[in-house]
């Protein structure tokens, strides 16, 4: 079956840098693509999303890329601050269907 | 608050146990989800209801029941389960069917079964 991978379980970065957290997927045929943010004791949030047509799309403080050829995603966060210490995982999906494939995820630690 | 309350927040129950989960959303939304969230696995769906009628089980084993009377509830009921059950349960609510990228998600049931 289709699966979507994360390149690292944990992230430490220092507070105020950038960081990037990476996502690979298997689907080719995914239409779109979905950041969510899960802090410890809350379920999951919606950062940002990417349609399959598109290869860049900026938020606040927040940038995704998606790379067709080589089926990779990345998410972009800059100017950490302590409250983006969480999990990050991707997820992928087509139009008209229900059903998301998500990551694993990573964990990302701010350091102060 | 994302507008997606469950109750109860943690659950410890014995297998011959029978217990109920319950997600209320007060968004205006017409479809809801349960998904199940194992330690270092990732999120799966396993039940999306529209307008109170379930249009999607992914596989579910049946000790697990999903009931939901109206759009701002839904429940889960559990019956007969297994130590492998033990998970976070997440409820989610997202304006209408195929719109689940819009999706807000519950704080979700801390489940475990001994």
């Amino acid at each position: 079956g289709e699966s979507v991978g994360l390149h690292l379980p944990t992230l430490s970065v220092q507070e105020g840098d950038n960081s990037i957290i990476n996502c690979a997927y298997s689907n080719s045929a995914s239409d779109y693509f979905i950041w969510y943010k899960q802090e410890s004791g809350k379920g999951p949030q919606f950062i940002i999303d990417i349609r399959s047509n598109m290869d860049k799309r900026q938020g606040q403080r927040v940038t995704v890329l998606l790379n067709k050829t080589v089926k990779h995603l990345s998410l972009q966060i800059a100017a950490t601050q302590p409250g983006d210490s969480a999990v990050y995982f991707c997820a992928e999906g087509n139009f008209g269907n229900e059903k998301l494939t998500f990551g694993t995820g990573t964990r990302l630690t701010i350091i102060p | 608050e994302t507008g997606v309350t469950q109750t109860p927040r943690h659950l410890v129950m014995g297998m011959t146990n029978k217990k109920s989960l319950k997600c209320e959303q007060h968004l205006g939304h017409n479809a809801m989800y349960w998904y199940k969230q194992s330690a270092k696995k990732p999120l799966e769906l396993m039940f999306v209801y529209s307008l109170e009628e379930r249009v999607e089980n992914n596989s579910v084993p049946s000790r697990f029941s999903p009931e939901c009377p109206n759009s701002s509830h839904l429940f889960l009921h559990l019956h007969t389960l297994q130590p492998e059950d033990s998970a976070l349960y997440l409820c989610a609510s997202s304006p209408s069917i195929g719109r689940s990228t819009e999706a807000f998600f519950g704080q979700g049931t801390r489940l475990t079964v001994v």
